[in-house]
C-alpha cells in the first residue's frame, strides 16, 4: 500500500470548517484513499473513503485531487468532540485481506 | 446492534508470562484483524483471521498467535511476554471484501 504524509497537529476552532491535507503521491489506480479518526483511549472509527471523485457523508467530506495524489478531509462545523487523531490511509481494496497500514495521523485539536 | 467487543479492557502481566485477549465480531462480520498500538503511534497490523484461518501477518514474532472459532469470535495470544509488549491491542472485524473495519475498544496490557 502507498505510503502516506500528513501534519503531525493541527487547531481549529470551534464551528469552523476543520481541513486536514494528506499527500499520497504514489498511489496507484487501484488504491482507495481512506480516513479514519482515534478519540483518545479508543479504537479507530471509520470515516469516509473514495477512489477519484468526491465524496460526502454524515461525518465528513472528500476531496481528491484530480491526479490522485492528494485529498482532503473537511469537517464541516468542527466540535470539540471532533478533536481526535486522524489517519489517512491509502489501499486495495478487494485483494485478499484489507490490512491498514496506520501512519502517525495528525493530531486535531478543536478549540472553543 | 453490538458492535466489536474486547475483554479483558485491562490486564496487567509480568515478563515471561502469557497472555489471551478475545475478541466478538461486529454482528454478520466473519472476519477478525488484530492489531498492537503502542503509546503514542498508530496501530501496527498483527493478523488477520477468516475461515478459522490466519490469512495476513504483520511482522509480528512467533511469539503472537490467534484463532478464529466458527461463531467468527477470536483470541490473540503471546506468549513469553516481554516489558515492549506492553500497548493497546485493538480488534477489528469487517466482511472480507470490504474496506470498512468497525474497531473494538482494546485491551490495554502492561508488562510488569
Amino acid at each position: 500500500d502507498a505510503k502516506t504524509t500528513q501534519p503531525p497537529s493541527m487547531d481549529c476552532a470551534e464551528g469552523r470548517a476543520a481541513n486536514l491535507p494528506c499527500n499520497h503521491s504514489t498511489i496507484s489506480g487501484n488504491e482507495y484513499v481512506y480516513w479514519y479518526r482515534q478519540i483518545h483511549s479508543q479504537g479507530p472509527q471509520y470515516i469516509i473513503h473514495g477512489l477519484k471523485n468526491n465524496e460526502t457523508n454524515e461525518m465528513a467530506s472528500l476531496i481528491i485531487t484530480e491526479d490522485r495524489k492528494s485529498s482532503t478531509l473537511i469537517l464541516p462545523h468542527a466540535t470539540l468532540r471532533d478533536t481526535a487523531v486522524y489517519y489517512c490511509i491509502v489501499r486495495v481494496v478487494g485483494n485478499a485481506g484489507n490490512m491498514l497500514t496506520f501512519g502517525g495521523g495528525t493530531r486535531l485539536m478543536v478549540k472553543p | 446492534d453490538a458492535g466489536v467487543t474486547q475483554s479483558p479492557t485491562h490486564l496487567i502481566k509480568t515478563r515471561g508470562q502469557q497472555v489471551t485477549l478475545r475478541c466478538s465480531p461486529k454482528s454478520g462480520h466473519d472476519t477478525v484483524s488484530w492489531y498492537q498500538q503502542a503509546l503514542g503511534q498508530g496501530p501496527q497490523f498483527i493478523f488477520q483471521y477468516y475461515e478459522e484461518e490466519e490469512r495476513q501477518r504483520g511482522n509480528f514474532p512467533d511469539r503472537f498467535s490467534g484463532h478464529q472459532f466458527p461463531n467468527y469470535s477470536s483470541e490473540l495470544n503471546v506468549n513469553a511476554l516481554l516489558l515492549g509488549d506492553s500497548a493497546l491491542y485493538l480488534c477489528a472485524s469487517s466482511l472480507v471484501l470490504t474496506g470498512e473495519l468497525f474497531f473494538g475498544e482494546g485491551s490495554r496490557l502492561t508488562v510488569l
